[in-house]
């Protein structure tokens, strides 16, 4: 496999469960990226790793909870969602976290909370 | 802070007819910018950046782009378009002094080229 990939592409789970999305990335990069896209509201910056270090934390509620275990694997796992947290999540990763460098995104995980 | 403004939410489109989306950022800083397309079921992907030097960008697909420092507009054009350009367009900023590569992005523009 090349580039990004995200898997499960769709998932629907209730406000109770616990839940994760998995982001691996097959480009050698050192940055990854976790961005949420709602219907209504332009796309947001989640989380950013570096080196396997978080970087960024845009303020992301604690029911999101990301891990990344090494340079090319990016979990972000769930619970206790609410109903509102329902969007596509997108991955991505680039060379290095400079802003010159080109983010590449995975297809994305299509969440509907119940 | 910093904010993208992409004027135009949709723009119909008939084939091998001209584009032009307009895109306008706020910034207090020195930005890059970037527009990213996106297909239907698919991620996005870069189609050209600004990062210095010549203000008119040429991009994959035959998309070009240019950056007014003055107006603070980095408006994205094709001059013809064909049926697989029908996409999500979206322009995006970083700010040159962040100690991460935050993309500020706007709220998209949807294209439809008609037959």
């Amino acid at each position: 496999e090349t580039g990004v990939t995200q898997t499960p592409r769709h998932l629907v789970m209730g406000m109770t469960n616990k839940k994760s999305l998995k982001c691996e990335q097959h480009l050698g990069h050192n940055a990854m990226y976790w961005y949420k896209q709602s219907a209504k509201k332009p796309l947001e910056l989640m989380f950013v790793y570096s080196l396997e270090e978080r970087v960024e934390n845009n303020s992301v509620p604690s029911r999101f909870s990301p891990e990344c275990p090494n340079s090319s694997h990016l979990f972000l796992h769930l619970h206790t969602l609410q109903p509102e947290d329902s969007a596509l999540y997108l991955c991505a990763s680039s060379q290095d976290k400079r802003g010159t460098d080109t983010q590449y995104f995975g297809p994305g995980t299509r969440l509907t909370v119940l | 802070a910093q904010s993208v403004t992409q004027l135009d939410s949709q723009v119909p489109v008939f084939e091998e007819a001209p584009v032009e989306l307009r895109c306008n950022y706020s910034s207090s800083v020195s930005v890059y910018l970037f527009w990213y397309v996106q297909y239907p079921n698919q991620g996005l992907q870069l189609l050209l950046k600004y990062l210095s030097g010549s203000t008119l960008v040429k991009g994959i697909n035959g998309f070009e782009a240019e950056f007014n420092k003055s107006q603070t507009s980095f408006h994205l054009r094709k001059p013809s378009v064909h049926i697989s350009d029908t996409a999500e367009y979206f322009c995006a900023v970083s700010d040159q002094g962040a100690a991460g590569n935050k993309l500020t992005f706007g709220g998209g523009t949807r294209v439809l080229v008609k037959p």
